[in-house]
């Protein structure tokens, strides 16, 4: 079975540019999130996607930041424009179910972002 | 608010040593705890898993129990090996969202 898919692995880009970061998640399933992490810091949730509706957008910075999920399966995550603290990795993670209990993410390689 | 603490790094040990990384938890309700491991250029992957009081996940060698009354899933290991030098992160699971630990980073020397 295939992991999760992120691409790309690295982009380097200037201030003020826009990046966009894809995400294909494992198939069948149906939660989708994507994290920020920085140097030395543990992952913190960016937005979580429950098929293809955003149920939890709380942390993203909607000035600068979007995501999307059309067809409930890959996502986007777009950054624009770019400043020199989002360089960071953004990390996708997907789960086979919702809800309370056991509840497993499996986590793609992430894409590391570095705005010079 | 939902937070989880875990000690800092990072850990050197010789090979075969015993490990423990700390992780107490603040929440409410009854989570569930999970480990993950990172290696380097890597995403995360779960270590192992508790989802109620007195529950010890497994995997690998590595161990943790649900403590409820100390707040604590604390990671351990018998014997560790090189191949177990990566970064640790603890994280719980409130039935909506995730809050992960800042990681510890454990070297294990020949």
């Amino acid at each position: 079975e295939a992991g999760v898919v992120q691409s790309p692995r690295y982009k380097i880009i200037e201030k003020k540019q826009p990046v966009a970061f894809w995400c294909n998640p494992i198939s069948g399933h149906n939660t989708l999130y994507w994290y920020l992490q920085n140097l030395g810091q543990g992952p913190e949730l960016l937005i979580r996607y429950e098929n293809e509706e955003a149920v939890d957008d709380s942390q993203l910075p909607k000035d600068r930041f979007s995501a999307e999920r059309l067809k409930g399966v890959d996502s986007t995550l777009k950054i624009q424009p770019a400043e020199l603290g989002d360089s960071a990795v953004y990390l996708c993670a997907s789960s086979p179910k919702s809800g309370s209990g056991s509840y497993e993410q499996y986590f793609g390689p992430g894409t590391r972002l570095t705005v010079t | 608010g939902d937070s989880v603490t875990q000690m800092e790094g990072p850990v050197t040990l010789s090979e075969e040593a015993f490990l423990t990384i700390n992780c107490t938890y603040t929440a409410t309700g009854y989570p569930s705890l999970f480990w993950y491991v990172q290696y380097p250029g890597e995403g995360l992957q779960l270590l192992l898993k508790a989802t109620k009081a007195d529950d010890k996940g497994s995997n690998k060698g590595f161990e943790a129990t649900y403590r409820k009354e100390t707040t604590s899933f604390h990671l351990e290991k018998g014997s560790v090996q090189v191949s177990d030098s990566a970064v640790y992160f603890c994280a719980l699971f409130t039935g909506n969202q995730f809050y992960f630990g800042t990681g510890t980073s454990l070297t294990v020397i020949p």
